[in-house]
């Protein structure tokens, strides 16, 4: 089956304290992103990757760091976390062709993220 | 920088009421125009793109139309599976979409 798949899917920690987030997908998608998803605002992407040697920003990067060293693998990193970033994240991937541009995103279902 | 804007923010309906969801976008050069699905506790799920004014396409229940400055998705006699949060993305110059912040359908039985 043809998935994207997020760990944890919840996690409570506290301040300061590293962790990360990993995503996986099945599919020889080449194009992978993280987002985070709040209350009001929509989704809202922080990082993407449009293979294993580009990585680039998105519109909240801060306070995120992300790594692709395999192409079905895509890890969301927090070196310190803060209160506000407490959010529901969500990992996708896609097709990416330069000729076709943007393809349609399959994502995971999803993060719960609290920091205390 | 681009920007999307989707009425209404909720939405009730009995079931068999058809109706439309609206998604107006500003955006230098659209590469594309995206409507998702979103259940409770699941990610995003991809329903129809759309890249030139004029364009439709269709699924079961649901049409989805493009002009130059905003979408429709139209839902024809809704049932109560359709209740969901509809979701528009866009993009323009850059690989970064822009969402809207959504749509959510309650269809009554």
């Amino acid at each position: 089956e043809a998935q994207v798949t997020q760990n944890p899917r919840y996690l409570i920690t506290v301040t300061g304290k590293k962790l990360t987030v990993t995503c996986s997908q099945n599919m020889n998608h080449e194009y992978m992103s993280w987002y985070r998803q709040d209350p009001g605002l929509g989704l809202r992407q922080i990082y993407y990757s449009m293979n294993v040697e580009v990585t680039d920003k998105g519109d909240v990067p801060e306070g995120y760091k992300v790594s692709r060293k395999e192409k079905r693998n895509f890890p969301l990193i927090l070196e310190s976390p803060s209160p506000n970033q407490t959010s529901l994240y969500f990992c996708a991937s896609s097709l990416w062709s330069t000729g076709v541009g943007n393809q349609p995103q399959h994502f995971g279902d999803g993060t719960r993220l609290s920091i205390l | 920088e681009d920007q999307v804007t989707q009425s209404p923010e909720a939405l009730r309906l009995q079931e068999g009421e058809s109706s439309s969801l609206n998604c107006s976008y500003t955006v230098s050069g659209l590469r594309g125009l995206f409507w998702y699905r979103q259940d409770p506790g699941k990610g995003p799920e991809f329903l129809f793109t759309l890249y030139s004014a004029g364009e439709e396409k269709e699924k079961e229940r649901l049409k989805a139309t493009l002009t130059k400055k905003e979408s429709f998705l139209h839902i024809t006699a809704p049932k109560p599976e359709d209740s969901a949060t509809y979701l528009c993305a866009v993009y323009g110059g850059s690989y970064i979409p822009t969402f809207g912040r959504g749509t959510s359908l309650i269809v009554h039985p």
